[in-house]
């Protein structure tokens, strides 16, 4: 089946750090790969998507690459706030035949990352 | 606009109990999903439904039942409660773009404890 792995966390960082967090897959076929974010108290919310090999997904200083040779998409921000202490998953779903998706995602751990100031 | 909307917030149920989870959203989204997340673990899909009297199962489906007699509304039902169904449960919700893998709208989540 599909999964999604996750670098083990928590993370925690000084404020200006530069952020990576390592995500890997195995899928059978070319998934959709997302990065969701959950704050504290709240549910989660999309932060970045790509939809095939070697596009880049970018979203408030946020980017990842979907790298098929690695099947991998590492989530990276070259400069953290403490407005960015939160949980993030990594997550993929597929499309079945024809090309239709039913949007069913597989999410990895999540990584919780604390940054201090 | 509210988005997705949960209830209860916080819930504690007795083993055997059953319980309705209440979700609904106001963006007249066809797929709507349920997940449940376990602590330091993933999100995992329960069931889904891509449109109204239309329901399927995902990862998880044992202990749980749904139905979806409009747009707005997808409630879980849970029957026999046992305490590993203890978990933190989202709803959410998605617009269909042909060719698109668009985004999934989250609930705030209903933190439910069996004991």
């Amino acid at each position: 089946g599909n999964s999604v792995t996750q670098m083990e966390g928590p993370v925690t960082l000084s404020e200006e750090a530069f952020l990576t967090i390592n995500c890997t897959y195995t899928a059978t076929g070319y998934p959709s790969l997302f990065w969701y974010v959950q704050y504290p108290g709240e549910g989660l919310q999309l932060l970045l998507k790509a939809t095939k090999a070697d596009d880049k997904g970018s979203n408030k200083g946020f980017e990842a690459t979907y790298r098929k040779e690695t099947t991998s998409f590492h989530l990276e921000k070259g400069s953290v706030q403490v407005s960015d202490s939160a949980v993030y998953f990594c997550a993929l779903s597929m499309r079945g035949a024809g090309g239709t998706s039913y949007g069913k995602l597989t999410f990895g751990q999540g990584t919780i990352l604390t940054v201090h100031p | 606009n509210a988005g997705v909307t949960q209830t209860p917030k916080f819930r504690i149920l007795k083993i055997g109990q059953s319980m309705t989870l209440q979700c609904t959203q106001d963006m007249n989204h066809n797929y709507m999903y349920w997940y449940r997340q376990d602590p330091g673990m993933g999100l995992k899909l329960i069931y889904y439904s891509v449109g109204a009297g239309i329901t399927d199962k995902g990862e998880v489906p044992n202990g749980y039942n749904v139905s979806r007699s409009t747009t707005e509304d997808f409630p879980l039902r849970l029957e026999l409660a046992a305490p590993s169904q203890t978990s933190v449960y989202f709803c959410a919700s998605r617009e269909v773009l042909a060719g698109a893998d668009s985004e999934q709208f989250f609930g705030p989540g209903t933190r439910l404890t069996v004991l």
